[in-house]
C-alpha cells in the first residue's frame, strides 16, 4: 500500500522555527512536494525535493532522504500568517501520470 | 496569468440528484487533475487528463462519476446520482507537463454537500 505520515497538529510562537516531518511508504517514488492550505482554500505549492538534500526558498526549506523515506518542511521566522495546514505529497511517476499522493496534513498554529 | 478556476464554489444537493463541477486550468497546461478531500481525510487523487485524453482514472470511486475534457481545455466532473458519501471538497489542478518537478497548481475547490 501507500501511506504518508505527518503530525496532525503543531503549535509554535511567532519568530520561532518549526519542523514538520513526513515519512512515506510508496512504490514508484519520484519526489516529495509540500503544499500550504489556508482555511480550506486552494493548496499552494511551497517546495519540491526530487533528490536528497535541502532545498531553500526564503523562510521555507525542505529536506529529503530517499534512503530513510523521510522528509521535512522547515519554517523559519514564523509569522502569524503561516498558520495554515501543510501537506506533504509524493509524486509517483508511473505510466506518465504525475499524480500526487497526499498525507493527512499538519495544522500549524502560530501564537503571538 | 490567471490561476486555476473552479465553478461553483459551493453546491448543496439532495441525494439522488446530479451535479456537474467545472474546472478551467491555467492556459497552456496540458495536464489536468481532479482530487477530492472528504472531511477529516487526506486529499485523494481521482483522475488525470493529458489534453483531452484520460491518462489515469484509477482514483475514480465508481461509475457514478464521469469526467470529461472535450477539446482539451476545461473539464467537467459529473456525479450522477449523488450519494451522501460524495460530500467533500473537489479540487482541480493543472500542470504544464506530467512528471518530476512539474508543479501542480490547484484551484480553490468546489465544496459539495449531499443531503
Amino acid at each position: 500500500g501507500q501511506s504518508l505520515e505527518q503530525p496532525s497538529e503543531v503549535t509554535a510562537v511567532e519568530g520561532a522555527i518549526v519542523q514538520i516531518n513526513c515519512t512515506y511508504q510508496t512504490s514508484g517514488f519520484y519526489g516529495l512536494s509540500w503544499y500550504q492550505q489556508h482555511d480550506g482554500g486552494a493548496p499552494t505549492f511551497l517546495s519540491y525535493n526530487g533528490l536528497d538534500g535541502l532545498e531553500e526558498t526564503g523562510r521555507f526549506s525542505s529536506f529529503l532522504s530517499r534512503s530513510d523515506s523521510y522528509g521535512y518542511l522547515l519554517l523559519q521566522e514564523l509569522q502569524m500568517k503561516d498558520s495554515a495546514s501543510y501537506f506533504c505529497a509524493v509524486s509517483r511517476l508511473s505510466g506518465n501520470t504525475g499524480k500526487l499522493i497526499f498525507g493527512q496534513g499538519t495544522t500549524l498554529q502560530v501564537k503571538p | 496569468e490567471a490561476g486555476v478556476t473552479q465553478f461553483p464554489s459551493h453546491s448543496v444537493i439532495e441525494k439522488g440528484q446530479t451535479v456537474t463541477l467545472r474546472c478551467d486550468p491555467i492556459s497552456g497546461h496540458d495536464n489536468l487533475y481532479w482530487y477530492r478531500r472528504v472531511m477529516g481525510k487526506e486529499i485523494k487523487f481521482l483522475l488525470h487528463f493529458v489534453k483531452e485524453s484520460k491518462q489515469d482514472e484509477s482514483g475514480m470511486p465508481n461509475n457514478r462519476f464521469l469526467a470529461e475534457r472535450t477539446g482539451g481545455t476545461y473539464s467537467t466532473l459529473k456525479v450522477q446520482p449523488a450519494e451522501l458519501e460524495d460530500s467533500g471538497v473537489y479540487f482541480c489542478a493543472s500542470s504544464r507537463r506530467a512528471g518530476d518537478t512539474d508543479t501542480q497548481y490547484f484551484g480553490p475547490g468546489t465544496r459539495l454537500t449531499v443531503l
